[in-house]
């Protein structure tokens, strides 16, 4: 069965830092992959996604994503964090874009110091 | 905890008939979302609820969804009459102080 892990709970990172977020996956074929982006009071907000073609992955708000098959990751990252980014990150994988076979990993908190 | 559950895994129904999707959010959690995802539109949010009180049905397609949370422990998303438009996938979510957990979501087939 597919699986989605997010190592990492919570980050704090200070702003205009780098950021990093990892997400690893387990699937038996070629996944889609999602990041999504969860704002307090709000709903998930899709940052990017990957199905084929290029490994670099850019999304919005400054986003990207880089999908590396032999460590089976996806990883977000953003170069320079603004206090706004705070919130929870959830990465995804999926048998396709509707929904087949959809798990969410269990999410990464942000914190972003001024 | 057993995680958010939601039934039935998969619905396979007619046109025209009424369909309810169900969601036991974690124990202790105050707010909770349903979710669907279609390959038009990836995954939009339907409307959420916190302490049982819908906040935001805005992302609601149309009268024939409603939605209700009749204590803290059950949510219903009802679609009367359904169409095959409205198959897809529905996601229902509980959260506590902004932490999210999903539910494995339920598969609508209408045809």
């Amino acid at each position: 069965a597919q699986s989605v892990t997010q190592p990492d709970i919570h980050i704090t990172v200070s702003e205009g830092a780098s950021l990093e977020l990892r997400c690893n996956y387990s699937y038996g074929a070629t996944p889609y992959l999602f990041w999504y982006v969860q704002s307090p009071g709000q709903g998930l907000q899709l940052l990017l996604k990957y199905f084929s073609g290029d490994t670099l992955v850019q999304g919005i708000k400054g986003f990207e994503a880089e999908f590396k098959r032999s460590q089976s990751s996806f990883n977000l990252r953003k170069p320079s964090v603004h206090w706004s980014d705070a919130a929870e990150y959830f990465c995804a994988v999926g048998a396709n874009n509707y929904g087949q076979n959809f798990v969410f990993g269990p999410g990464t908190r942000l914190s972003v110091l001024p | 905890d057993a995680g958010v559950i939601q039934s039935p895994r998969h619905e396979v129904t007619e046109m025209g008939q009424e369909v309810t999707l169900r969601c036991k959010p974690i124990s202790g959690h105050n707010s909770l979302f349903w979710y669907r995802q279609t390959m038009m539109r990836g995954l939009e949010l339907l409307i959420y609820f916190n302490n049982n009180v819908p906040i935001d049905d805005s992302g609601m397609p149309e009268d024939r969804f409603s939605a209700k949370m009749p204590n803290a422990s059950f949510s219903t998303l009802k679609i009367q009459p359904s169409e095959p438009r409205d198959s897809a996938v529905y996601f229902c979510a509980s959260s506590l102080r902004g932490k999210a957990f999903f539910g494995q979501g339920t598969r609508l087939t209408v045809v």
